[in-house]
């Protein structure tokens, strides 16, 4: 199946500072959903981006399916961002999506 | 705004019991899922059900477990004899339903710990 690395493992911010997260794959896919898991467990969709540019907000997503990575931006970045970020693309004829380990961001005030 | 429902949010059980899980998709949408979250790990799908059957399903997925819509809104995981190792957080969600959009959305989680 596809593989997916997120980087970096672990993300320590100051409250008001930028980071980007990344996320490689080893297939193409035919879909990827960004997603954030808050301190409570709930997983909340951040973009379906299978390919391009979205933004919302302060995050922005690119997808470079070709090159096979995605980038999760945050700008600004606030307390309640703090959680862990997951990637999950889908390749081949699946559309389920493989998720990474995630890169857990711990923003501070 | 729509979304995906799940109770109980903790269940806590006996090894060796069966336990159902229950959610509520989303109503427009036609392909459910379920996924399991092992406590500081990854998530990991087990099963997606579309039109009465299973669609696809992990090596996960064996015959202790089973899915089910028993009615028009709820769909069920349940678990027959459960093992130490299934203590996790179980997410379902929901998606459209085409296969060339699927983006999915999930429930809040339940929580299962097996003693």
């Amino acid at each position: 199946g596809i593989q997916v690395e997120q980087s970096p493992p672990d993300l320590i911010l100051q409250e008001g500072a930028n980071s980007t997260l990344r996320c490689n794959f080893s297939d193409s896919v035919n879909n990827l959903q960004w997603f954030h898991q808050n301190p409570w467990g709930q997983l909340i969709n951040l973009f379906y981006i299978p390919s391009g540019t979205k933004q919302n907000g302060r995050l922005s997503a690119t997808t470079v399916a070709t090159e096979r990575y995605s980038l999760l931006y945050i700008s600004s970045s606030q307390t309640t961002d703090s959680g862990v970020y997951f990637c999950a693309p889908a390749s081949g004829g699946s559309y389920i999506p493989t998720f990474g380990r995630g890169t857990s961001l711990i923003v501070h005030p | 705004e729509p979304e995906v429902t799940q109770t109980p949010s903790h269940q806590v059980t006996q090894m060796g019991q069966e336990v159902i899980l229950r959610c509520v998709p989303i109503s427009n949408h036609l392909y459910f899922y379920w996924y399991r979250q092992i406590l500081g790990q990854k998530v990991e799908f087990l099963v997606s059900f579309y039109n009465n059957e299973i669609s696809e399903k992990s090596e996960i997925f064996d015959d202790q477990f089973s899915v089910e819509r028993p009615d028009g809104s709820n769909f069920t995981l349940k678990i027959r004899s459960t093992k130490l190792e299934d203590s996790a957080m179980y997410f379902c969600a929901s998606s459209e339903g085409t296969r060339r959009y699927n983006e999915q959305f999930f429930g809040p989680g339940t929580r299962l710990t097996v003693l």
